[in-house]
């Protein structure tokens, strides 16, 4: 079945770096455009970022722009986030999602990862 | 700075119906924002309810149903049960890559 099985997360100091990983299954995935979306603890979803099945096209939120980098390898399924320069507000559950169909919508997510935690705090 | 805007909150009684809402600062919803909603309840990572203004998910029940009323992307649940008690978020496609998620409603199945 499709799953998405995100890594990576963990406690960082404010202005530090961390990587974020998805590994897909279940589908295939050099097919589907793939997004990152975040939520802080007891808020909103937020959007941050979409790669294009090759890697060619890519889009940020304007919160994450410069400073977070989305990619893939085609040949290993797998999705990632460099997350740099981070802020106490970039502290939120960051889930892995698929576009629910190769054509389709931008802002149709399905399925969506269980989430890795980054908090950033000194 | 353009935000999608939703109720913070709506009560139901078991068995009713509920039209939640979702709409632009900065204008119109319309299909070309391909509204889509995702119910989440705690803990849990959001599930797919509609795309593409009213296209029920796969496995998604019929009381769930999705439109445009006016200048507004709509949500209704017809016969809501008490599982439906969960946060449902909009999020509206703008163009240029962007998707904005609106701030939830809390929806409360009593």
């Amino acid at each position: 079945q499709v799953q998405l099985v995100e890594s990576g997360g963990g406690l960082v100091k404010p202005g530090g770096s961390l990587r974020l990983s998805c590994a897909a299954s279940g589908f295939k995935f050099n097919d589907y455009y793939m997004s990152w979306i975040r939520q802080a603890p007891g808020r909103e979803l937020e959007w941050i970022s979409y790669i294009s099945s090759s890697g060619e096209i890519i889009y940020y939120a304007d919160s994450v722009k410069g400073r977070f980098s989305i990619s893939r390898d085609n040949t290993k399924n797998s999705l990632f986030l460099q997350m740099s320069s981070l802020r106490v507000e970039d502290t939120a559950l960051y889930y892995c999602t698929r576009r629910g169909a190769v054509t389709g919508p931008l802002n149709w997510f399905d399925p969506w990862g269980q989430g890795t935690l980054v908090t950033v705090s000194s | 700075q353009t935000a999608v805007t939703q109720e913070p909150s709506f009560s139901v009684s078991p068995g009713g119906t509920v039209t939640l809402t979702c709409g632009l600062t900065s204008a119109s919803v319309s299909s070309s924002n391909y509204p889509a909603w995702y119910q989440q309840t705690p803990g849990q990572a959001p599930r797919t309810l509609i795309h593409s203004t009213n296209t029920r998910s796969s496995g998604v029940p019929d009381r769930f149903s999705g439109s445009i009323l006016g200048n507004r992307a709509a949500l209704t649940i017809t016969g809501a049960q008490a599982d439906d008690d969960s946060v449902y978020y909009c999020v509206l496609y703008l163009g240029s890559g962007i998707s904005l998620f609106g701030g939830g409603t809390r929806l409360t199945v009593l």
